[in-house]
């Protein structure tokens, strides 16, 4: 069964600072997609950015960037130039012959 | 182009009684998941429709149903209520394109608590 770790349950950044996300998954399908989802307090999960399994080229959206590790099984998030809205809890999901998702980590952001 | 929307957003109920959740998706999505959001669990696949049919099962038991309408509206029902089935009930839908593996929008969601 696909499972997907998040190491990290809080992480703090201050503003305006660089921070990174964590999460490994397992799998043994070839062909699935990865995404990092953001719930905020108002619990509106909103997708943060997507990338394709066979795709090699790191997915980047704005301030938000991964790093995708195929091999070592391995999507981090990279958060730059935080801000106060970034604040929220942030969730790793797999998506293969289903939808798996971490336990996500909350992050905290300091003025 | 609207977003998903659920309703109620919030439900109380009481033990033994059943729940019936709605979910509208975005116009053109096909297909429509429901997860289960606890703070124990965390978020857990209940069950995907496409075209009116039952694609894809999480691993919940037979009290927790669903059916999805010919205009993709999608709707849950939980029977015979439990303490543990409090939670937090997303929606999320996608176009659903066969093969394709396509992102889900998620709604704001059901907070459901049971008495």
């Amino acid at each position: 069964a696909q499972t997907v770790t998040q190491s990290q349950p809080e992480m703090s950044v201050q503003e305006a600072e660089t921070v990174t996300l964590s999460c490994t998954y397992d799998t043994s399908e070839s062909d699935y997609y990865l995404f990092w989802y953001k719930q905020p307090p108002s619990r509106q999960m909103i997708l943060v950015i997507r990338q394709e399994a066979y795709k090699q080229q790191n997915a980047t959206e704005n301030r938000f960037s991964v790093n995708f590790q195929k091999a070592a099984k391995s999507f981090s998030l990279k958060i730059s130039d935080s801000q106060l809205g970034d604040a929220a809890m942030y969730f790793c999901a797999y998506q293969g012959n289903d939808m798996r998702f971490g336990a996500g980590t909350r992050l905290t952001v300091k003025p | 182009k609207a977003g998903v929307t659920q309703t109620p957003r919030y439900l109380i109920k009481t033990r033994g009684q059943q729940v019936t959740l709605s979910c509208s998706p975005i116009s053109g999505h096909r297909s429509v998941s429901w997860y289960q959001q606890t703070p124990g669990q965390g978020l857990q696949f209940l069950f995907e429709y496409f075209s009116e049919t039952q694609r894809n099962k999480g691993n919940f038991p037979g009290r927790f149903s669903g059916r999805q309408f010919s205009n993709s509206r999608s709707e849950m029902n939980v029977s015979t209520l439990e303490l543990g089935d409090s939670a937090l009930y997303l929606c999320a839908s996608s176009l659903g394109q066969i093969g394709v593996t396509d992102t889900q929008y998620f709604g704001p969601g059901t907070r459901l608590t049971v008495l």
